[in-house]
């Protein structure tokens, strides 16, 4: 079946600096991801809607200006997590449609750490 | 607005014994409804999910699902327990825009 990779699988990183992870889907072409995230204990929140060619689409209370997205092929989005602090350590999940309503890829996630 | 309720943070069974995690959910809209696994720090794994077709669905690893209208439920089952399904597991709405809506998330322990 499609396969989403995310890269890097995890990464601690020190507070004020910027994350970037990448997420891509192998063997299809996704024109929309999700990325999601998840705290310790809890469930998966949509962040964002990454658009391949326009501009990401934002869920309420999420920073636009702290939590960049690109989209910048068929096959790559990118999450960059601009000025990182300890309070943005997450687990980092993207997905990607499979055509339908019906079907959803998952990357197998990234954790990102800030000390 | 469409969103999912689980029933339950945490469920402890007997391995051997009936697992059992409930789902409600509210839709504006004919639903689609899975069921994921999540592992510790891993991704999700598609258990089983609902489309409108049959309204018992059969997932992997022996779990099923029964989709019930009147009681706007998809409450999760599998006979007999096994130490290897101790894990976390998110009921989630699918919604027109493809974007997946998930409950709390309910933690199963298995007891040897």
């Amino acid at each position: 079946g499609a396969v989403v990779s995310q890269h890097p699988s995890w990464v601690i990183c020190k507070s004020g600096t910027s994350v970037k992870i990448e997420c891509r889907s192998l063997d299809f072409q996704a024109t929309t991801m999700f990325w999601y995230r998840q705290f310790p204990k809890q469930s998966l929140m949509l962040m964002a809607t990454s658009n391949e060619g326009s501009k990401a689409t934002y869920e309420q209370g999420v920073e636009k200006d702290k939590f960049l997205i690109n989209h910048a092929s068929l096959t790559l989005s990118t999450l960059t997590v601009t000025s990182a602090h300890p309070e943005d350590s997450s687990f980092y999940i993207c997905s990607a449609p499979g055509g339908g309503r019906d079907t959803q890829y998952f990357g197998p996630g990234t954790r990102l750490t800030v000390l | 607005a469409q969103s999912v309720t689980q029933l339950g943070s945490h469920v402890s069974v007997s391995e051997g014994a009936l697992v059992l995690l409930r789902c409600n959910y509210s839709s504006s809209v004919p639903p689609y409804l899975f069921w994921y696994v999540q592992y510790p720090n891993q991704g999700l794994q598609l258990l089983l999910k609902y489309t409108s077709a049959a309204t018992l669905v059969k997932g992997i690893n022996g779990f099923e699902a029964e989709f019930k209208k009147s009681e706007t439920s998809f409450h999760l089952t599998k006979p007999s327990a096994h130490m290897s399904d101790a894990a976390e597991y998110f009921c989630a709405v699918s919604l027109y825009d493809y974007k997946l809506s998930f409950g709390a998330g309910t933690t199963v322990t298995v007891r040897a």
